[in-house]
């Protein structure tokens, strides 16, 4: 069964300074990755999503990630984080033959002025 | 476009209370339908999911139970809340590349 490792809780960073969240999956072929953020008390929103070829993926607001296989990971990066960023990240992985989503834990994104 | 619509966005509940929630989806067909948890602090738990009409996957045993009486309708209902049911409801639906989420409902049970 697949499952997503996201190390870090809380993650508190200075607008305009650049951010990498941590996740990091387990499963035995090749999977299909997400980043979707959520502000609070709203839905998730999918900020974007690794199936193949290129494993460094742009998504909306600036965001991109980078898949590597060899270290299991598919980590978010922005290169400057602006005061709209603060909310909670989640990373999920998505199996072949299986519907649903599986997602990680959280991050919870803190932007200081 | 596709939308969807979960409601109610809150709800106290009091324990041994049922409960329905329901979620509904436009401007599509035949989607795979999704209950998601999010207890306090703790990520997405998968609940419920639907492939078609009458069709419910239970991916975790308890006491809700989930219905789907119409092909973009998704009831999700407990004849006896819990403590432990308190969390933030998601409802979803997929294409073959992206899930699409709700904006969900607070249930606190008391």
């Amino acid at each position: 069964a697949q499952s997503v490792t996201q190390p870090d809780i809380h993650i508190t960073v200075s607008e305009g300074a650049s951010l990498e969240l941590r996740c990091n999956y387990s499963y035995g072929a090749t999977p299909y990755l997400f980043w979707y953020v959520q502000s609070p008390g709203q839905g998730l929103q999918l900020l974007l999503k690794y199936f193949s070829g290129d494993t460094l993926v742009q998504g909306i607001k600036g965001f991109e990630a980078e898949f590597k296989r060899s270290q299991s990971s598919f980590n978010l990066r922005k290169p400057s984080v602006h005061w709209s960023d603060a909310a909670e990240y989640f990373c999920a992985v998505g199996a072949t033959g299986r519907r649903a989503l599986t997602f990680g834990s959280g991050t919870r994104l803190q932007v200081q002025p | 476009s596709q939308t969807i619509h979960q409601w109610p966005a809150t709800l106290v509940q009091p324990v041994g209370s049922p409960l329905s929630l329901e979620c509904t989806v436009e401007g599509t067909s035949n989607p795979n339908l999704y209950w998601y948890r999010q207890a306090a602090g703790r990520g997405l738990q998968l609940l419920f999911y639907s492939v078609g009409i009458g069709q419910i996957s239970s991916e975790v045993p308890q006491n809700l139970s989930a219905s789907r009486p119409q092909d973009r309708q998704f009831i999700l209902s407990s004849k006896k809340l819990l403590l432990s049911d308190s969390g933030f409801y998601l409802c979803a639906w997929s294409t073959t590349e992206k899930l699409f989420f709700g904006s969900g409902t607070q249930l606190s049970v008391l």
